[in-house]
């Protein structure tokens, strides 16, 4: 059974960094394109970032610069470390299996709250 | 830049009835690289369908795409109780950026 835990979320003040872990049981992040995607409160979805089974690594420009996409093979984990934090960075974020593109499984999220 | 628009914004209809959901893009969508998602409240989303026309592995066949170039179709046959929802669109052609639509809500009438 696919299942991602995301975790890491939390209150963080403007300029500040968080880094967001998502563990995954029932396929393995080396061999799979692996996805983060946002969600601010009471709006649409908003694709961050993938990084390929190949290490290869792609982000939305809103977050080019700032965030890095990761995974740690031997934990089966992916991570996102988010730096510089702006008040547009809240949103619960979801990590989620990337078939080419289409995302098929998620997990159910970890909320981030950036404010002062 | 690419972008999804979806219409309408919201959908009010009745059980039983039939939903035509809209995406249209700013450009055409390689090779049908788009999706459909469906989110409820509280909860993430789900993939419904892929390739544009391809259902996901459960959906149910009430549920249908369509659409090339730069518009595409959700459509959904007869609605059940548990179809109310905000649903949303996605390219995946360019595969170094994706793009997700504003979403459209279906409620119920």
């Amino acid at each position: 059974e696919v299942q991602l835990v995301e975790s890491g979320g939390g209150l963080i003040q403007p300029g500040g960094s968080l880094r967001l872990s998502c563990a995954v049981s029932g396929f393995s992040v080396s061999h799979n394109y692996v996805s983060w995607v946002r969600q601010a409160p009471g709006k649409g979805l908003e694709w961050v970032s993938v990084i390929y089974s190949g290490d290869r690594t792609y982000y939305a420009d809103s977050v080019k610069g700032r965030f890095i996409i990761s995974r740690e093979n031997s934990k089966n984990t992916l991570y996102l470390q988010m730096n510089d934090l702006r008040v547009e960075d809240t949103a619960v974020y979801y990590c989620a299996r990337d078939l080419m593109g289409m995302i098929d499984f998620w997990g159910q999220g970890t909320l981030v709250t950036v404010s002062s | 830049e690419f972008v999804l628009t979806q219409s309408p914004g919201t959908l009010s209809l009745s059980p039983g009835e039939r939903a035509t959901l809209s995406c249209r893009a700013s450009q055409s969508v390689s090779s049908s690289y788009l999706a459909w998602y469906q989110q409820k409240p509280g909860q993430a989303p789900r993939l419904l369908i892929y390739g544009a026309s391809s259902r996901a592995t459960g959906i149910p066949d009430r549920f249908s795409g369509s659409g090339s170039g730069t518009d595409f179709t959700l459509t959904i046959s007869r609605l059940e109780p548990e179809d109310f929802a905000v649903y949303y669109c996605q390219q995946y052609g360019s595969t170094t950026q994706y793009t997700f639509g504003q979403g459209t809500k279906l409620e119920i009438k």
